[in-house]
């Protein structure tokens, strides 16, 4: 089945610094790439998504590069504000077998210092 | 946000005991998913469902089960509770299998 790796598990960065994520899948299948944000104490929610026919998607300061190739996806986080700081989470769902299974990666823990 | 809630939303009980977590959804979405979500492990899929009773295995299923007999309702059923079932559940829901999950609020568990 589909298995999720992301690293690192916790992140530091200072204020206005770049902060990158990266993500490996194991199942070719799999054609949709989305990351999450959870703040404490709060329910995960969708902060960009990537589909297979795309190798780029920018919004604002966060943008996600995928490389079906080499079965890996990154986000990236530019001119990091406090508010950045949270768990973040990246998935990826695709169909094997006619059902799709939508599994997580264990999230990146990231601090932004002031 | 979308419509979805989870039931209870705090529960503590104690091992052996059989306990059934509700996700209701106001969205007409076809998935419906339960995670369960621990320090170190992140958002590990227990069951999830593509239609009215049509369910399907996660990465965690044992000692779970689940059943949809309407749209709008997923249940998640511990038949006896276990001390290592102790965690915070989600429920989410998402009109396609590749698309945006919304989450309910979750709901802890403790088993003693």
């Amino acid at each position: 089945g589909e298995n999720v790796e992301q690293h690192p598990s916790t992140l530091s960065v200072q204020e206005g610094d770049s902060a990158v994520i990266k993500c490996t899948y194991s199942d070719s299948a799999s054609n949709y790439f989305p990351w999450y944000k959870q703040e404490l104490g709060k329910r995960p929610q969708l902060i960009i998504d990537i589909r297979s026919n795309v190798g780029e998607k920018k919004d604002q300061r966060i943008a996600v590069t995928l490389n079906k190739t080499a079965k890996h996806f990154s986000l990236h986080i530019t001119e990091t504000q406090p508010e950045d700081s949270a768990v973040y989470f990246c998935a990826a769902s695709g169909s094997t077998s006619g059902t799709y299974k939508y599994i997580f990666g264990t999230g990146t823990r990231l601090k932004v210092l002031a | 946000d979308a419509g979805i809630t989870q039931s209870p939303r705090h529960k503590v009980t104690e091992t052996g005991t059989p306990v059934t977590l509700r996700c209701h959804q106001t969205e007409n979405h076809r998935y419906m998913y339960w995670y369960r979500q621990d320090p170190g492990h992140g958002l590990r899929l227990i069951h999830y469902s593509y239609g009215v009773k049509d369910t399907d295995k996660g990465e965690v299923s044992d000692g779970y089960s689940v059943s949809r007999s309407k749209t709008e309702d997923f249940l998640l059923t511990l038949e006896s509770a276990t001390s290592s079932q102790t965690s915070v559940y989600f429920c989410a829901i998402s009109p396609g299998p590749t698309g945006e999950l919304f989450f309910g609020e979750g709901s802890r568990l403790t088993v003693l």
